[in-house]
């Protein structure tokens, strides 16, 4: 497939366990983003890597979550000590380059369940 | 990123014309002017932007106001397809992060 694709689609926890989504973009994107969707609302940003890096973080709601790219292409985020309050859909994301020009590709999202 | 203001719903006949508005009174001079749409239970899709001209590609038309304080997209013929919630978003072309600010979108309704 030439898309963005994330697994789990879809994963049901209990509160207080740790959960890893991962994303693999579309390959050569540089840019990669992940997003929280919430019902009714729009995605929310998350952290945005270029390359390897953590280019910006600001949208990570706390220290519970924390996301990786180790060579700057597959990405996970990882949630610890899961809340209920987490439970939303977990959007990935990925373009040739972070610019504004260019389009961002967004994967169908993994839908994340706290019990 | 600079705000946006769209209406929360819209509805529309088959194959009619439909004109989503957008108001960005603060847009600086360096924001690109982004759509983007989401289809029930996928993620967001691109469909066009533009900067200061109006803009056609295959999927809709973009008018952008010459104050370019507000901007429409123009579906052309909606089809049910077409129903989804439409994202209107500005992005710096000077900034470097790139990522998208979403807001709640105007959710579109499509009636045969």
């Amino acid at each position: 497939g030439a898309g963005v694709s994330q697994t789990p689609s879809n994963k049901v926890t209990e509160k207080g366990k740790y959960v890893e989504l991962r994303c693999d973009p579309i390959s050569g994107h540089t840019a990669l983003y992940w997003y929280r969707q919430s019902l009714g609302q729009g995605p929310e940003f998350l952290i945005y890597f270029q390359g390897t890096g953590a280019a910006d973080d600001s949208g990570l709601p706390n220290d519970r979550f924390f996301a990786v790219r180790p060579e700057g292409s597959v990405s996970t985020l990882k949630i610890q000590r899961t809340e209920r309050g987490d439970s939303a859909v977990y959007l990935c994301a990925s373009s040739p380059e972070g610019t504004h020009g260019n389009t961002i590709y967004f994967g169908e999202g993994s839908w994340l369940t706290v019990v | 990123d600079a705000k946006t203001t769209q209406p929360n719903s819209m509805e529309s006949n088959e194959e009619e014309p439909v004109h989503l508005p957008c108001n960005h009174s603060t847009i600086s001079g360096t924001d690109y002017i982004h759509w983007y749409r989401q289809l029930p239970s996928q993620g967001p899709e691109y469909v066009i932007h533009g900067l200061t001209s109006n803009v056609n590609n295959r999927m809709a038309s973009l008018a952008i106001a010459e104050d370019r304080k507000s901007s429409t997209l123009i579906l052309h013929r909606a089809t049910l397809r077409d129903a989804a919630v439409y994202y209107c978003i500005l992005r710096d072309v000077g900034g470097s992060q790139g990522n998208l600010i979403f807001g709640k979108g105007t959710k579109l309704s499509v009636k045969p």
